[in-house]
């Protein structure tokens, strides 16, 4: 399997539920990402990973809870979710994180916070 | 701050060339990227300029001003297909990652 791989695609939890995003990239890179996008904010940056060391929290909820245990996987932890937490949750990974390397985005999870 | 702007939308026909624009505002700049989402679609890179001018990659063109802060995206021979959403996109103050404007809905007609 090659690319950007995320699971599940589609999601419903509750406020009061705790559930993972999981994000594979099989393609070497050293640099991975989420995303949220919403038709409010469209691609919204959330965190960045680097060699699995996070560098950026993008002012993001502690409700969300990233985990990148290698260079491969990426987590995405959620816990006590507000509704308007609903969105797409896109994972990206690049080779690296220079301005003119490009972003390789899996298909996301589609959150529905009920 | 840092901050892009693209038109919300845009129509064309078949076969008609169309421009989609983009302006940024950011203390360091490293280059302007374009990226293409279909509906319920991953986004995926189109292009990347650092340096100014046009860069050509078969119907689609990607052209860089710096001294302008501006960019567009021209698409050439539509079709169908190329009915998506573009996003421009430039790194963040930190450098660590791509920021994106709101996008470009670009519908194709027949």
């Amino acid at each position: 399997e090659t690319g950007v791989t995320q699971t599940p695609r589609h999601l419903v939890m509750g406020m009061t539920n705790k559930k993972s995003l999981k994000c594979e990239q099989h393609l070497g890179h050293n640099a991975m990402y989420w995303y949220k996008q919403s038709a409010k904010k469209p691609l919204e940056l959330m965190f960045v990973y680097s060699l699995e060391e996070r560098v950026e929290n993008n002012s993001v909820p502690s409700r969300f809870s990233p985990e990148c245990p290698n260079s491969s996987h990426l987590f995405l932890h959620l816990h006590t979710l507000q509704p308007e937490d609903s969105a797409l949750y896109l994972c990206a990974s690049s080779q690296d994180r220079r301005g003119g390397s490009p972003l390789h985005f899996g298909n996301g999870t589609r959150l529905t916070v009920t | 701050g840092q901050s892009l702007e693209q038109p919300s939308e845009v129509t064309a026909v078949e076969g008609a060339i169309v421009q989609i624009n983009c302006t940024y505002q950011t203390s360091g700049f490293y280059g302007l990227s374009w990226y293409q989402q279909h509906d319920g679609g991953a986004p995926t890179f189109l292009s990347y300029n650092a340096l100014d001018g046009l860069e050509e990659t078969g119907r689609f063109s990607s052209f860089l001003s710096r001294s302008d802060s501006y960019g567009y995206l021209l698409l050439q021979e539509l079709q169908m297909k190329d009915s998506a959403s573009y996003f421009c996109a430039v790194l963040n103050q930190a450098g660590t990652a791509l920021i994106f404007g709101k996008g470009t809905t670009l519908s194709v007609s027949s």
